[in-house]
């Protein structure tokens, strides 16, 4: 079975600074996508950036990138320029691409909390 | 906002009770997925359906049950209620294909007392 495991509950970070988000995640599955989805107090679950295991290069989108490690099951994010608005709980999560599109495992969160 | 609409956004039920919650997926999403998010910790997959058809089941007991309506919108029920299934309860609709998007709605808050 798979799982994803996020080792900081809480974070926070000054505005205009950089912070990472860690996750580490388990399976034997050599195809799969991994994804950090941003939930803020609204609580609807927003996709910040996705990841297939089979591209090397790590993706990016606009602020946001992540630092993927295949060999070490590894997944972590980076945020640059923090701003007030990236204040929310952060969820790493992992679909096996064999299985259905919205079978998605979820690790416990990080909170973080951004500072002016 | 994404196109994903729950219904009702909170609701209390009694212990043993029976409950329905409601989700609209998206226009030209054919997939709706379930999942409960307990206070503190991160969605657990319910069950997903595809075509109106139970497309794989998390580990839940049998008392969670659903339904996807020709529309794709689809139904969760919850029998027999228990004071564990206090929760967040999210629908995430997606397209079919390996490299679309779930998209999420806002969520129906239960409370089981």
């Amino acid at each position: 079975a798979q799982t994803v495991t996020q080792s900081q509950p809480e974070m926070s970070v000054q505005e205009a600074e950089t912070v990472t988000l860690s996750c580490t995640y388990d399976t034997s599955e050599n195809n799969y996508y991994l994804f950090w989805y941003k939930q803020p107090p609204s609580r609807q679950m927003i996709l910040v950036i996705r990841q297939e295991a089979y591209k090397q290069q790590n993706a990016t989108e606009n602020r946001f990138s992540v630092n993927f490690q295949k060999a070490a099951k590894s997944f972590s994010l980076k945020i640059s320029d923090s701003q007030l608005g990236d204040t929310a709980m952060y969820f790493c999560a992992f679909m096996n691409k064999r299985g259905s599109q919205g079978n998605l495992i979820f690790g416990k969160g990080t909170k973080l909390s951004v500072k002016p | 906002e994404t196109g994903v609409t729950q219904s009702p956004t909170h609701l209390i039920k009694t212990r043993g009770q029976q409950v329905t919650l409601r989700c609209s997926s998206q226009s030209g999403h054919n997939t709706v997925s379930w999942y409960q998010q307990a206070l503190g910790q991160g969605p657990q997959f319910i069950f997903q359906y595809y075509r109106e058809e139970e497309n794989g089941r998390g580990n839940f007991p049998p008392r969670f049950s659903g339904l996807q309506f020709p529309n794709y919108s689809s139904e969760l029920n919850v029998n027999a209620l228990e004071l564990d299934d206090s929760a967040l309860y999210l629908c995430a609709s997606s397209a079919t294909g390996l490299n679309t998007e779930a998209f999420f709605g806002q969520g129906t808050r239960l409370t089981v007392v």
